[in-house]
């Protein structure tokens, strides 16, 4: 069975300093690696995602996250933190090879805070 | 340009009422999905619609439960005799393909959501 887990409920950050959210998932096959990010009352945003090639990815707002095949992690980074980074992030993944399936199975979600 | 859209924005239902939600996805995305978001947990998959065949209902948890997309563009998502642990923000996310196989690398785009709650 596919699973994503977020060990992390929560990640507090200093303004400036690096940050990383931490993913790690189970797909019987290879995966399809998203990332988004949720702000209050609104719908999820897209960030990021892996499909194939090169295992440091980048996306929106300067986030990028690292493909890791034999940690089986997806981690997100981001070099410095801003405050309006402060928000609820997803990561979630579908199995390439589920010729049927298609949701994505998502994680429980990380808050992270950046203070000031 | 116009993002997916979801109405009503929050639903307030008594125990035993029938609701209806409703989502507009972007113009021309083939794929649509609806989602469960429980308080404090990632969203969960119910339904996924390729035009305007469900092809997979697996997430549904119940019979209670009933989607549909009759013209392959708006859905509605209609829950019966509404319980309390119905009580959730439905999402809705569409993609510009079918999502199946390599297709699956495309990412989806969601609504805002809409908070039910169940008194």
């Amino acid at each position: 069975a596919q699973s994503v887990a977020q060990p992390e409920d929560q990640v507090n950050v200093a303004e400036g300093n690096p940050l990383t959210v931490k993913c790690t998932y189970s797909v019987s096959g290879n995966p399809y690696l998203f990332w988004y990010v949720q702000y209050p009352n609104r719908g999820l945003q897209f960030l990021l995602k892996y499909i194939t090639g090169d295992n440091l990815v980048k996306g929106s707002y300067g986030f990028e996250a690292e493909f890791n095949k034999s940690q089986t992690s997806f981690h997100l980074k981001k070099p410095s933190a801003l405050v309006s980074d402060s928000a609820l992030y997803f990561c979630a993944v579908r199995d390439r090879a589920n010729q049927a399936g298609t949701a994505l199975i998502f994680g429980k979600g990380t808050t992270l805070s950046v203070s000031s | 340009g116009a993002g997916v859209s979801q109405s009503p924005r929050y639903k307030v239902a008594k125990r035993g009422q029938d609701v209806a939600l409703r989502c507009d996805p972007i113009s021309g995305h083939v794929s649509l999905f609806w989602y469960q978001q429980a308080l404090g947990q990632g969203p969960e998959f119910l339904t996924y619609f390729q035009n305007e065949a469900q092809l997979d209902k697996s997430g549904l948890p119940s019979d209670r439960f009933f989607a549909e997309r009759p013209e392959g563009s708006v859905s509605t998502l209609k829950i019966q005799r509404t319980q309390q642990e119905d009580s959730a923000v439905y999402l809705c996310a569409s993609s510009l393909v079918s999502g199946q196989g390599a297709s699956g690398s495309y990412e989806q785009y969601f609504g805002p959501g809409t908070r039910l709650t169940v008194t």
